[in-house]
């Protein structure tokens, strides 16, 4: 166990709808990443918050936001979804800025 | 742009059969270089970090080496239990604190 915690663990739903995914941090940890695995892409980087405010942005789309709130949990949410959405979505957090980065389980997202 | 290449992309061993994963990297001043372990439904589980090269980390059956271009993962006499999904990244000097992925190397062995 990581202690990294994602929910929910599957997560089913249409065309156009909007999901929120949400991550609690290891204890300690400030950094929270997200990130997309596709079977044809493998893990791509989405976004990292550090201490509530955003560091930096990897190829996530407008349609996708995400918050890092006071408690240190972070949200992603993904509005307008399309079929190519679906994917494993990880949170991975790190107690520093450059420090190792340890995964959630993932929220699996099926778009039908 | 940040590049992984892992190889190859598929691995079939008899247990207690030794073999190596290579990593193949490009990165504008590598900050670090990762490999994970991923079962099947579960998320990336850290293995080792590796900042430059020469250096070399082990655990238990795995060794992990680096070279300016590349990392190989060592797996001596593995285990059915060593199966998995192996997956290297780089981290790369600048701002930006994100892990770049290779695709993985699905490893299988068998008893």
């Amino acid at each position: 166990d990581s202690g990294v915690t994602q929910t929910p663990k599957h997560l089913i739903t249409a065309t156009g709808q909007r999901v929120t995914l949400r991550c609690s941090p290891r204890s300690g940890d400030l950094s929270v990443y997200w990130y997309q695995q596709s079977l044809d892409q493998g893990l791509q980087f989405l976004i990292q918050y550090y201490n509530g405010e955003e560091r930096a942005k990897g190829n996530i789309l407008e349609r996708f936001s995400a918050q890092q709130f006071p408690d240190l949990h972070s949200e992603l949410n993904l509005s307008s979804l399309e079929l190519g959405d679906s994917a494993l979505y990880f949170c991975a957090s790190s107690e520093g800025l450059e420090d190792i980065q340890y995964f959630g389980a993932g929220t699996r997202l099926s778009v039908l | 742009e940040d590049q992984v290449t892992q190889s190859p992309e598929a691995l079939r061993l008899q247990e207690g059969e030794s073999s190596s994963l290579n990593c193949s990297y490009t990165v504008s001043g590598l900050r670090g270089l990762f490999w994970y372990r991923q079962d099947p439904g579960k998320g990336p589980e850290f293995l080792f970090t590796l900042y430059s090269a020469g250096e070399e980390k082990e655990k238990e059956r795995l060794k992990a080496t680096l070279t300016k271009k590349e990392s190989f993962l060592h797996i001596t006499a593995p285990k059915p239990e060593d199966s998995a999904t192996y997956l290297c990244a780089v981290r790369s000097g600048g701002s930006n604190y994100k892990l770049t992925f290779g695709k993985g190397t699905l490893l299988t062995v068998n008893p």
